[in-house]
C-alpha cells in the first residue's frame, strides 16, 4: 500500500517550452504533497509543499512563477516548469503525506522524473 | 530549524565488512529521522525510520540504525556488506506532527562502494 506515481519519468523539451510532471497517490489520499529538486551527485532541495485545495508553500529562493504547483485533489499534484531552460534540468521528485488504508500515517516518494531541456 | 550533516560522502568497504554510515542532526522539536537508499536514475526507497518509539530501528536488507538523543545521531549499520548495497544514502529529518510527517530535509548523502 501506500505508493506514488511520478510520470512522466524522463521528458526532454526545447528550451522555452513548459513541462508538466503529474504526482498521483494511488490508494491513498494525499492531504499534502512535497516537491523536491535534485541535481546530479547532489542532495534532494526541497522547493515547496502543497496542500490539497490551496496555494504552494515555496522555499526560499524559489521562483512560484517559474514552477507551478497544482493540488486540485486529493490523489493528484502537478509541477509545471515554465519556460524550461537548460538549467531547469534536472530530477524532480514528489513525496505524498496522508493516511493509508490501516489509518496509519504514510510518507512516500515517487520514482522521480528526469528533466533535459535542450 | 532542522538540518542533517552526514559525515563522509563517499565510503568504501569490502564485502561482507561493517557499513558504518554517520549522520547527525539538529532539530528544535523532537525529530522524525529516516534513512532512504537511492540507486542510479531511480527515486528514493526507504530503508527504516525512527518516530519516537523503540531508538534501535530495524529497516530492510538487514539495515539498522540507533537514535541516540545525546549525541545527536541516527547512524545507520549493516554488519555485512553486500555488493548490491553498493547506492547512495540520505538520512532524512522532519519535525514530528500530528497527523502525519512533516517536509524532511536531507543530508548530502553519501556513497557506498562495496568492493570483492
Amino acid at each position: 500500500g501506500a505508493v506514488v506515481s511520478q510520470h512522466p519519468s524522463w521528458v526532454i523539451c526545447k528550451s522555452g517550452t513548459s513541462v508538466k510532471i503529474e504526482c498521483r497517490s494511488l490508494d491513498f489520499q494525499a492531504t499534502t504533497m512535497f516537491w523536491y529538486r535534485q541535481f546530479p551527485k547532489q542532495s534532494l532541495m526541497l522547493m515547496a509543499t502543497s496542500n490539497e485545495g490551496s496555494k504552494a508553500t515555496y522555499e526560499q529562493g524559489v521562483e512560484k512563477d517559474k514552477f507551478l504547483i497544482n493540488h486540485a485533489s486529493l490523489t493528484l499534484s502537478t509541477l509545471t516548469v515554465t519556460s524550461a531552460h537548460p538549467e531547469d534540468s534536472s530530477f524532480y521528485i514528489c513525496s505524498a503525506r496522508g493516511q493509508g488504508s490501516s489509518g496509519a500515517n504514510v510518507l512516500t516518494f515517487g520514482a522521480g522524473s528526469r528533466l533535459t531541456v535542450l | 530549524a532542522q538540518s542533517v550533516t552526514q559525515l563522509g560522502s563517499h565510503v568504501s568497504v569490502s564485502e561482507g565488512a561493517l557499513v558504518l554510515l554517520r549522520c547527525n542532526y539538529s532539530s528544535s522539536v523532537p525529530p522524525y529521522l529516516f534513512w532512504y537508499v537511492q540507486y542510479p536514475n531511480q527515486g528514493l526507497q526507504l530503508l527504516l525510520k525512527y518516530t519516537s518509539a523503540a531508538t534501535l530501528v530495524k529497516g530492510i536488507n538487514g539495515f539498522e540504525a540507533e537514535f541516540k538523543k545525546s549525541e545527536t545521531s541516527f547512524h545507520l549499520t549493516k554488519p555485512s556488506a553486500h555488493m548490491s548495497d553498493a547506492a547512495e544514502y540520505f538520512c532524512a529529518v522532519s519535525a514530528s506532527l500530528s497527523g502525519g510527517y512533516n517536509k524532511l530535509i536531507f543530508g548530502a548523502g553519501t556513497r557506498l562502494a562495496v568492493h570483492p
